[in-house]
């Protein structure tokens, strides 16, 4: 079936910089969805991206659904020790209910203070 | 503003026993699911529901049944748990218009079987 490739798996950072992460597939998807876990909670839509190219912002995030419609990134600028967490990519194809949504694996996001 | 929630939170089962988990929704959702979630697993599908009274399997279904007799609940219920079942469950809704991909998840439930 189809899978993500999320990445990095995890990252060490220090308070105040910024972070990057992305999600590749080899599939094509019309929505790309970015969603965060704190500990011990459910997972909290970030943003969702419906058009290639598009590029949102929410505060200090921003993330972009890729032009080939196979990859997104998620950008967190100047961190805060409450972005701490799970950050998970979530693809969807034309047509498909949130059955078929295919998540990626998660990077978890680690500041030192 | 309660949203998804599920209960137990916590759980702890011996192998063979059986137990079920509740998910309420107060947003009238028509789509529900049930997740399950693995250390480098991601988050997998076991069943989900369309609507009242109806359920159907996802990637990961075996070992788990599901009952939707009311809009704003959806069951998950283990017969004879397995150490395998050990893992953290959650359940979903979505409004089931175009904008699918966006779930509103629970708290989680922890389960172990011993």
């Amino acid at each position: 079936g189809q899978q993500l490739n999320q990445s990095p798996q995890s990252m060490f950072i220090q308070e105040g910089e910024d972070v990057s992460m992305n999600c590749t597939s080899s599939s094509i998807f019309n929505t790309w969805l970015w969603y965060k876990q704190d500990p011990g909670e459910g997972p909290v839509l970030l943003i969702a991206l419906y058009k290639a190219g598009e590029l949102t912002s929410n505060g200090r995030l921003t993330a972009q659904f890729g032009i080939t419609r196979k990859d997104s990134f998620l950008n967190i600028s100047a961190s805060i020790p409450s972005d701490v967490g799970i950050y998970f990519c979530a693809g969807l194809s034309l047509g498909q209910g949130a059955q078929k949504l295919v998540f990626g694996q998660g990077t978890r996001l680690t500041i030192n203070p | 503003n309660a949203g998804v929630t599920q209960t137990p939170k916590f759980r702890v089962l011996k192998t063979g026993q059986s137990m079920t988990l509740l998910c309420a929704q107060d947003m009238n959702h028509e789509y529900m699911y049930w997740y399950r979630q693995d250390p480098g697993m991601g988050l997998r599908l076991i069943h989900y529901s369309v609507g009242e009274g109806t359920t159907a399997k996802g990637e990961v279904p075996d070992g788990y049944n599901v009952s939707r007799l009311k809009k704003q609940n959806f069951l998950l219920g283990l017969e004879s748990a397995a150490p395998s079942q050990t893992s953290v469950y959650f359940c979903a809704s979505s409004s089931g218009t175009d904008r699918t991909g966006e779930l509103f998840f629970g708290e989680g439930s922890r389960l172990t079987v011993l």
